[in-house]
């Protein structure tokens, strides 16, 4: 069985300082990652991905995340924050059940950028 | 092209009622997921749909149950509710059949069982 590990359900940072949100994950398998964010009273937005190839991995809002199987991590890096990144940030890996590819979720940590 | 949306935003039940949530998926996609997530917890899957069959289910009970339309919009069915379904539920939809099929997710239906 799959399950991820989110190693910190909140993560207070100052705006403009670096964060990492921490992600492991057990899989006997080759696996799908993701990272996605959550903002107030909003569904999941997909924030990025590994597939594979490249282990770094970016969004467009300045995130990147590497695969690291050994460690079997995912962390999530951002070298500036701001006030507008505040929200729950959830590692998701991808697995098949019956015929279908379901998503399994971490706990999710919450990132509050402070002024 | 629109997204996922999803009715009603918010819900109020009470214990032993029966409730149905709705989803429609983005243009072109066949596949819808459905999610169940607690307060202060990770979305868990609860069951998909592809092509108007179940093809998957998690661990949640038969009360549980779903429904996909040929234009691939699906409802979710719960019966004889509880307090702990009480809940935010997320709807996906991403194309099937491929080994990787992306999921796009709408706003949810905010449930509570009073």
């Amino acid at each position: 069985a799959q399950s991820v590990t989110q190693l910190d359900s909140q993560v207070p940072v100052f705006e403009e300082a670096p964060v990492e949100l921490r992600c492991n994950y057990s899989s006997s398998v080759s696996v799908y990652l993701f990272w996605y964010v959550q903002y107030p009273n909003q569904g999941l937005q997909l924030l990025l991905k590994y597939l594979s190839g490249s282990t770094l991995v970016e969004s467009i809002n300045g995130f990147e995340a590497e695969f690291n199987k050994s460690q079997t991590s995912f962390h999530l890096r951002k070298p500036s924050v701001h006030i507008s990144d505040t929200a729950e940030y959830f590692c998701a890996v991808s697995r098949r059940s019956g015929s279908a590819r379901q998503l399994t979720f971490g706990s999710g940590t919450q990132l509050t950028v402070l002024p | 092209e629109t997204g996922v949306t999803q009715s009603p935003t918010h819900l109020i039940k009470t214990r032993g009622q029966q409730v149905t949530l709705r989803c429609s998926s983005q243009s072109g996609h066949n596949t819808v997921s459905w999610y169940q997530q607690a307060l202060g917890q990770g979305p868990q899957f609860i069951f998909q749909y592809y092509r108007e069959e179940e093809n998957g289910r998690g661990n949640f009970p038969p009360r549980f149950s779903g429904l996909q339309f040929p234009n691939y919009s699906s409802e979710l069915n719960v019966n004889a509710l509880e307090l702990d379904d009480s809940a935010l539920y997320l709807c996906a939809s991403s194309l099937g059949g491929s080994s990787y099929n992306e999921q796009f997710f709408g706003p949810g239906t905010r449930l509570t069982v009073l």
